[in-house]
């Protein structure tokens, strides 16, 4: 089972260039989300969406977009990198919004704006 | 504003021994606490907590939460390297839509 799928794995970006960020999963999860993750701050959420349709911020959504045309996939979109963007980001999925239910979480692409 | 603040932020053990790693929340309508181990990737899934004082248990690691006072602590006894890893602390609140993370504690396990 592939899971949670992210590509690229790595990205070097100049600053003001776009691009979006794939992730796809196959577990048939309504909700899915992205986190970036950055030295001694943890995971912070940037977007998430509850179904195809329906999308909206987390903690720290400037810069970026989504939509969420398919169950299945979900990407980001920098439309105007900045050096503040480089970071790892993380896409995960659940069954639901339920509260009771662990995201499961794609490997990563790690991201660099110079 | 919702937090989840995690102590402490890094560790080194050796083998056999015993850790506490700590885990405070102030998130508004409290849903539910999960841990999560991260390796070189992505985190993976320990534990859910939603009850007070029911400990959870999985081999070597343990935790427990305690809803009055506003946090949770996961114990790994008799260390391995294999734990090296970061731990990280998330709760759901709200609606349940969105999970929030602490910073994590950096275990690092000495043979």
């Amino acid at each position: 089972n592939a899971g949670v799928t992210q590509t690229p794995k790595f990205q070097v970006l100049k600053t003001g260039q776009s691009m979006t960020l794939q992730c796809a999963q196959d577990m048939n999860h309504e909700y899915m989300s992205w986190y970036r993750q950055d030295p001694g701050m943890g995971l912070r959420l940037i977007h998430y969406s509850v179904g195809a349709g329906i999308t909206d911020q987390g903690e720290v959504p400037n810069g970026y977009n989504v939509s969420r045309s398919t169950t299945e996939d979900f990407p980001l979109r920098l439309l105007s990198a900045a050096p503040s963007q480089t970071s790892v980001y993380f896409c995960a999925s659940k069954p639901s919004g339920t509260a009771y239910s662990p995201l499961h979480f794609g490997n990563g692409t790690r991201l660099t704006v110079t | 504003e919702d937090k989840v603040v995690q102590s402490p932020l890094s560790l080194v053990v050796h083998e056999g021994d015993t850790v506490t790693l700590n885990c405070s929340y102030e998130v508004t309508n409290f849903r539910s606490l999960l841990w999560y181990k991260q390796e070189k990737k992505a985190p993976t899934f320990l534990f859910m907590l939603t009850s007070s004082g029911i400990e959870k248990k999985s081999g070597r690691l343990s935790s427990i939460l305690d809803k009055k006072e506003l946090f949770s602590i996961l114990n790994i006894t008799a260390t391995q390297t294999g734990d090296s890893a970061v731990y990280l602390c998330a709760v759901v609140g709200g609606g349940g839509f969105k999970t929030i993370f602490g910073a994590g504690t950096r275990l690092f396990v000495k043979a």
